[in-house]
């Protein structure tokens, strides 16, 4: 059974601090990796992918990859009360199926 | 205007009913989803759709369901004969190519059946 996991938190941080979200995945050979913002009551939004080794920076997110660790991370920088969101951890397995599996998500508060 | 429409954005249905979901994708994309969530709980995958055939489908899609895409837009979710336990939202999605580049999701439809 693949599985994703994140803490579910809440977290809880300051505005303008950093937060720091994770995700562990079961998968050895997963490729693809997406964290999705999800308001209450809204649908996913995808804010990042990610694919190889790294850190991948669009704007105040950051996404970091360690395939040897199976883990998957998303800072995010400045926090603000609009980053104030559960946020899905998504991976696709890549076994020549297409669906992607999700994580239950980390709920967010950033305290103005 | 969102590149992927639903309709309805809420339905209420007596167990046993059966319903119609549809979503909408404005570009040609080849690539389409069907997920649900229960309240509180993770995004499941449901169906994906390419070249309007069932490509991959979960053990959640079982003979009440199927999808279609009978006009060559519209893209439908039917559940036969619903139970209280398919309440949920039902995101449709849809993506470049077999999963690989994120979804691009529709605003859903919450369904609740009584």
């Amino acid at each position: 059974q693949k599985e994703v996991e994140q803490n579910s938190g809440p977290l809880s941080v300051p505005e303008g601090a950093i937060a720091s979200l994770n995700c562990t995945y079961s998968d050895r050979v997963s490729q693809s990796f997406f964290w999705y913002r999800q308001y209450s009551g809204k649908s996913p939004e995808l804010i990042m992918s990610i694919y190889s080794n790294g850190d991948k920076e669009d704007g105040r997110f950051t996404a970091q990859l360690n395939k040897a660790s199976q883990y998957v991370s998303l800072l995010i920088r400045d926090s603000q009360p609009s980053d104030s969101a559960t946020y899905l951890c998504a991976v696709n397995p890549w076994t020549g199926g297409f669906k992607t599996i999700f994580g239950a998500g980390t709920r967010l508060f950033v305290k103005a | 205007e969102p590149e992927v429409t639903q309709t309805p954005s809420h339905q209420v249905t007596q167990m046993g009913q059966e319903v119609i979901l549809r979503c909408v994708p404005i570009s040609n994309h080849l690539y389409f989803y069907w997920y649900r969530q229960i309240l509180g709980q993770k995004v499941e995958f449901l169906v994906s759709f390419y070249n309007n055939e069932i490509s991959e489908k979960s053990e959640i899609f079982d003979d009440q369901f199927s999808v279609e895409r009978p006009d060559g837009s519209n893209f439908t979710l039917k559940i036969r004969s619903t139970k209280l336990e398919d309440s949920a939202m039902y995101f449709c999605g849809k993506e470049g190519g077999q999963g690989n580049y994120g979804y691009t999701f529709g605003s859903g439809t919450r369904l609740t059946v009584v």
